[in-house]
């Protein structure tokens, strides 16, 4: 089965830079996803890490270790539509189908 | 324009009644997903379906049935057995291995 914690909520001011953890245990890894939900609406796909190391997408980084469980979601200049829920899920690889299993979710909060 | 069309956006279902919600993608993506989602909470998966004629237990499908009759269409039905069924409900679709992408969702209450 599958464990993944994330923070529940963060607060980070506009400009700012925020990291959003996300730990997991797996009984068999095939790649961390980051999605993006704003509220009532639903989540988008923001990055994928399968090797170890960091992938860079603009404003938004993402980075796995995969001998620590470990993930993170980098937001640099953070802005005001950047308030959103931020959801990290793994893959299962011993299983068919492609199946995610989701965190709860990191609510991010931007301030002016 | 492809892409993931859920419908309706809103519904509600009376006490002791089935309710289906529909999903549609034009991506010609072989595999799709139903998850929900409860307020605050991460997504859980319902059921899923690799191809056309087949699909598969999620973590949650208790009170819930699908069918997968077309490679286009997966529908869910919300059936009177799940008694706690108000949840946004998300429907994903994806090559098979590949980034799953969402529908807008239904939001589903009990009368």
């Amino acid at each position: 089965g599958q464990n993944i914690d994330q923070p529940t909520e963060m607060t980070a001011t506009e400009g700012a830079i925020v990291q959003i953890n996300c730990t997991y245990q797996t009984s068999g890894f095939n790649g961390l996803f980051w999605y993006q939900q704003h509220a009532g609406e639903a989540p988008t796909f923001l990055s994928y890490n399968v090797l170890d190391g960091l992938e860079e997408k603009g404003r938004f980084s993402s980075f796995l270790s995969r001998s620590k469980g470990y993930s993170y979601l980098l937001l640099k200049e953070l802005q005001m539509k950047d308030s959103a829920s931020y959801l990290c899920a793994v893959r299962d690889g011993a299983s068919a189908g492609n199946k995610l299993t989701f965190g709860g979710g990191t609510r991010v909060l931007v301030k002016p | 324009d492809g892409g993931i069309t859920q419908s309706p956006k809103y519904l509600f279902r009376k006490e002791g009644q089935n309710v289906t919600l529909s999903c549609e993608q034009n991506l010609n993506h072989d595999a799709m997903y139903w998850y929900r989602q409860d307020p605050g909470q991460g997504l859980r998966l319902i059921y899923y379906s690799q191809i056309v004629n087949d699909f598969q237990k999620g973590d949650i499908a208790e009170g819930y049935s699908v069918s997968r009759e077309k490679k286009e269409s997966f529908p869910l039905t919300v059936t009177s057995a799940q008694k706690n069924p108000t949840a946004f409900y998300l429907c994903a679709s994806s090559l098979t291995g590949d980034i799953q992408y969402f529908g807008a969702g239904t939001r589903l209450s009990v009368l």
